[in-house]
């Protein structure tokens, strides 16, 4: 149980598109979800915090225009990556916190999806 | 706020030999511990938690850590390594009541056959 999955796994688009990544909790109903960045050999770095139904929370430094994050249910969060640029290109990993089991502490990660832009 | 250190960006073990990955907290109070593991292009996997019950705790795959409150560290350690245990690895603190989890900057481990 707990999966987390994220679509697509691998993208890549052209300069000056947008891209939106998906993450879905398939077997639990995650009331918050969290979406990271994470550099080439390097930790992973949040970005944002969004909660079914209201707005995302954005870390220090994170353009909430640019990163666009939508929590429309409570299996899902999408992450649009507007006007992308190759500094863009990333490992963006989003994680769920189960409802049921919010006093545990744990989060559920996804695969990652890899994004380059050209 | 936490913050979590994690020594030595890079450990290599013989295949068979102990493995030690080393993870300091900072936290005013008994937060909320974890190790994942990273695999190539993959997302990240939960190893094991500690979450104020047992201080020592088992995780999958043969691992296991200590949480020492008196050292601040909650080290990863398997007795004998497997070339399969290749990868990544984060320790992550959150503190009691805090949804957001704090990764250190990982430890790339590699097995030499």
């Amino acid at each position: 149980g707990a999966v987390v999955s994220q679509h697509p796994s691998r993208v890549i688009c052209k300069s000056g598109t947008s891209v939106k990544i998906e993450c879905r909790s398939l077997d639990f109903q995650a009331t918050t979800m969290f979406w990271y960045r994470q550099f080439p050999k390097k930790s992973l770095m949040l970005m944002a915090t969004s909660n079914e139904g209201s707005k995302a929370t954005y870390e220090q430094g994170v353009e909430k225009d640019k990163f666009l994050i939508n929590h429309a249910s409570l299996t899902l969060s999408t992450l649009t990556v507007t006007s992308a640029h190759p500094e863009d290109s990333s490992f963006y990993i989003c994680s769920a916190k189960s409802r049921d089991l919010a006093n545990t502490g744990e989060l559920f990660f996804g695969e990652g999806s890899r994004l380059t832009v050209l | 706020a936490q913050s979590v250190t994690q020594l030595g960006s890079h450990v290599s073990v013989s295949e068979g030999a102990l493995v030690l990955l080393r993870c300091n907290y900072s936290s005013s109070v008994p937060p909320y511990l974890f190790w994942y593991v990273q695999y190539p292009n993959q997302g990240l996997q939960l190893l094991l938690k500690y979450t104020s019950a047992a201080t020592l705790v088992k995780g999958i795959n043969g691992f296991e850590a200590e949480f020492k409150k008196s050292e601040t560290s909650f080290h990863l350690t398997k007795p004998s390594a497997h070339m399969s245990d290749a990868a990544e690895y984060f320790c992550a603190v959150r503190d009691f009541g805090n949804e957001k989890l704090t990764f250190g900057t990982g430890t790339r481990l590699t097995i030499i056959p």
